[in-house]
């Protein structure tokens, strides 16, 4: 059965500091791989989808890299911003609308 | 630029009460679905839907029950509500290719005393 964990689960960061997320995985067969935002009080929204063929995605101040082999996804944040403050999930998809979530790293960038 | 929109976003139940939730999606999406996120867990698939008039059972389907009977617009049901319902329910949608991303509602908070 797929698991995915996101250490740690919460994190705090000065105003300008590049920061790594973390996304781990228990099953390496898997379709694709999406990183979404979470702000209080709302619903998702996708960052970034890595196809199991890629290595990365990039938007912006965003790089999600994926690792099918160790199961592993990271998702740097270049130059955070307050504005960056949010909790970030990732989800596993498997095919078949199997897409499992972790439970996210709450952000909180310091001003 | 509407997206998903639930409705409503609140409510508060005594168990063994019925009630409705409301998506609707204006993307002319074929998949839909339904998720219940907990605290310190990640979203779980309670049903989904690959077009109109289908509906298939999730990872945690018992106590819900889903209709599509229009394309726009997908019903999640609780026929008996328990306190173990009580959560915070979203809505997605997304085109028919799976690597396509799910757009997600804002989310309706469920509470049953």
């Amino acid at each position: 059965k797929q698991e995915v964990t996101q250490i740690p689960a919460a994190l705090s960061v000065p105003e300008g500091e590049n920061l790594v997320l973390n996304c781990s995985f228990t099953d390496s067969a898997i379709y694709n791989l999406q990183w979404f935002r979470q702000d209080p009080g709302k619903g998702l929204t996708s960052l970034l989808l890595i196809q199991s063929s890629q290595r990365e995605q990039t938007s912006g101040r965003l790089n999600a890299s994926l690792d099918k082999s160790s199961g592993r996804s990271t998702l740097y944040i270049a130059a955070s911003q307050p504005g960056d403050s949010a909790t970030y999930l990732c989800a596993v998809g498997g095919g078949g609308f199997k897409t499992i979530f972790g439970a996210g790293t709450r952000l909180f960038v310091k001003a | 630029n509407a997206g998903v929109t639930q409705t409503p976003k609140f409510r508060v139940l005594k168990t063994g009460q019925s009630m409705t939730l409301l998506c609707a999606q204006d993307m002319n999406h074929e998949y839909m679905y339904w998720y219940r996120q907990d605290p310190g867990m990640g979203l779980r698939l309670i049903h989904y839907s690959v077009g109109e008039g289908t509906t298939a059972k999730g990872e945690v389907p018992d106590g819900y029950n889903v209709s599509r009977l229009k394309k726009q617009n997908f019903l999640l049901g609780l026929e008996s509500a328990a306190p173990s319902q009580t959560s915070v329910y979203f809505c997605a949608s997304s085109y028919k290719d799976s690597n396509q991303p799910q757009h997600f509602g804002d989310g309706t908070r469920l509470s049953i005393l």
